[in-house]
């Protein structure tokens, strides 16, 4: 069954805690994207990678790291240096110069 | 570089009822058009898109959208509505090619009352 993966569904991190998120896919799409949601502002683009061992950031990538080591792998770090992590975090996939992308089904993060 | 507006935060219809969900973009370059819908906490859907070609789109579950250049539009359009179609539902523009990023509107809640 192909998709992408997100985990965990839910986080919750500690202050001054790094928190990772897991964004695993089985597409064998080159690129991955990372995306932040807050209610009434859409979705924002946080890191985004063309392909393994790049990636580039987005609009809002401050307080927030990546790494690409896997074509299958896309994993997010929220660092203490975030100071408003709560949100919805979504990954998605991209194949071909379609510009189409697949979401994962998001993990929600929430300060403690 | 691109930019997305949607008209309506919020838009409740009756079942059974046409829906019109508006969208209107900015771009100085030609542009790739989508429709995603959001279930509660869920990911994405891709509902629909416009890569080129016929300005009428069809997409799933009975949407449809008119990718209008004159107007810079791309409005979603549904005959008749069913509860099952309570989401939010976003427009995203891109550039066209590979590199180019994917810019989302704010979104539109639909809401069905029976």
């Amino acid at each position: 069954d192909g998709g992408i993966t997100q985990s965990p569904k839910y986080l919750f991190r500690k202050e001054g805690q790094n928190v990772t998120l897991s964004c695993e896919q089985n597409l064998n799409h080159d690129a991955m994207y990372w995306y932040r949601q807050d209610p009434g502002q859409g979705l924002r683009l946080i890191y985004y990678s063309q392909i393994v061992n790049d990636f580039q950031k987005g609009d809002i990538a401050e307080g927030y790291s990546v790494s690409r080591e896997k074509k299958e792998s896309f994993p997010l770090t929220v660092t203490s240096a975030q100071k408003n992590p709560t949100a919805f975090y979504l990954c998605a996939s991209k194949v071909g110069s379609g510009n189409i992308q697949y979401f994962g089904a998001g993990t929600r993060l929430s300060v403690l | 570089a691109q930019s997305v507006t949607q008209l309506d935060s919020q838009v409740p219809v009756f079942e059974e009822a046409p829906v019109e969900l508006r969208c209107n973009y900015s771009s100085s370059v030609s542009v790739y058009l989508f429709w995603y819908v959001q279930y509660p906490n869920q990911g994405l859907q891709l509902l629909l898109k416009y890569l080129s070609g016929s300005t009428l789109v069809k997409g799933i579950n009975g949407f449809e959208a008119e990718f209008n250049k004159s107007q810079t539009s791309f409005h979603l359009r549904k005959p008749s509505v069913h509860i099952s179609d309570t989401a939010e539902y976003f427009c995203a523009v891109s550039g066209i090619g590979g590199a180019q990023k994917l810019v989302f509107g704010q979104g539109t809640r639909l809401t069905i009352n029976p």
